[in-house]
């Protein structure tokens, strides 16, 4: 079955302690991206990746890390979390988004972050 | 700075009330208008790309259309399980930033 897989889905933690969320695709996509969803905000793109080892900023940079070794995997990084990281966050993959094609997004299921 | 807009922020319906939904853009040199439904504690599901203007996709009482600034999602004889929030997002023209729309959040009744 095709998927965006994200873990962990659930996570309280405590301002300043590292923390990575997984996510891995098994559709073979070269695009790969990060949002976070807040409430009257919407959907923000933090960071994505064209291939492995291409990674560019989205809207929201600040705070996070991500790395591509594989192509498969996109793990997000936030090195010392605070509260204002708190919130709602979607990994999605897609084919490619060059040309008039593509570009429709697959995404997880989400991981919900609490930073105390 | 690419804006998308989206309105109504919440529209209720009664089951049969047919309605659209509107998303406004602003980004020059579209590359690609996308419509997603997310239903509440889940990923948003793709549902319609559009890439020019005077394009049209349907998908049973969905149906999504495009002009030069604007795009509609029509929603004919709607059901209670159309309930969800639905998204609008554009590619931007010179990256590869998706730039997502707040949501319209729609609720039928039986």
């Amino acid at each position: 079955e095709a998927q965006v897989t994200q873990n962990p889905r659930y996570l309280i933690t405590v301002t300043g302690k590292k923390l990575t969320v997984t996510c891995s695709q098994n559709m073979n996509h070269e695009y790969m991206s990060w949002y976070r969803q807040d409430p009257g905000l919407g959907l923000r793109q933090i960071y994505y990746s064209m291939n492995v080892e291409v990674t560019d900023k989205g809207d929201v940079p600040e705070g996070y890390k991500v790395s591509r070794k594989e192509k498969r995997n996109f793990p997000l990084i936030l090195e010392s979390p605070s509260p204002n990281q708190t919130s709602l966050y979607f990994c999605a993959s897609t084919l490619g988004t060059s040309g008039n094609s593509g570009g429709e997004l697959f995404f997880g299921e989400g991981s919900r972050l609490t930073v105390l | 700075e690419d804006q998308v807009t989206q309105s109504p922020e919440a529209l209720r319906l009664q089951e049969g009330e047919s309605s659209s939904l509107n998303c406004s853009y602003t980004v020059s040199g579209l590359r690609g208008l996308f419509w997603y439904r997310q239903d509440p504690g889940k990923g948003p599901e793709f549902l319609f790309t559009l890439y020019s203007a005077g394009e049209e996709k349907e998908k049973e009482r969905l149906k999504a259309t495009l002009t030069k600034k604007e795009s509609f999602l029509h929603i004919t004889a709607p059901k209670p399980e159309d309930s969800a929030t639905y998204l609008c997002a554009v590619l931007a023209p010179w990256g590869q930033n998706f730039v997502f729309g707040p949501g319209t959040r729609l609720s039928v009744l039986p």
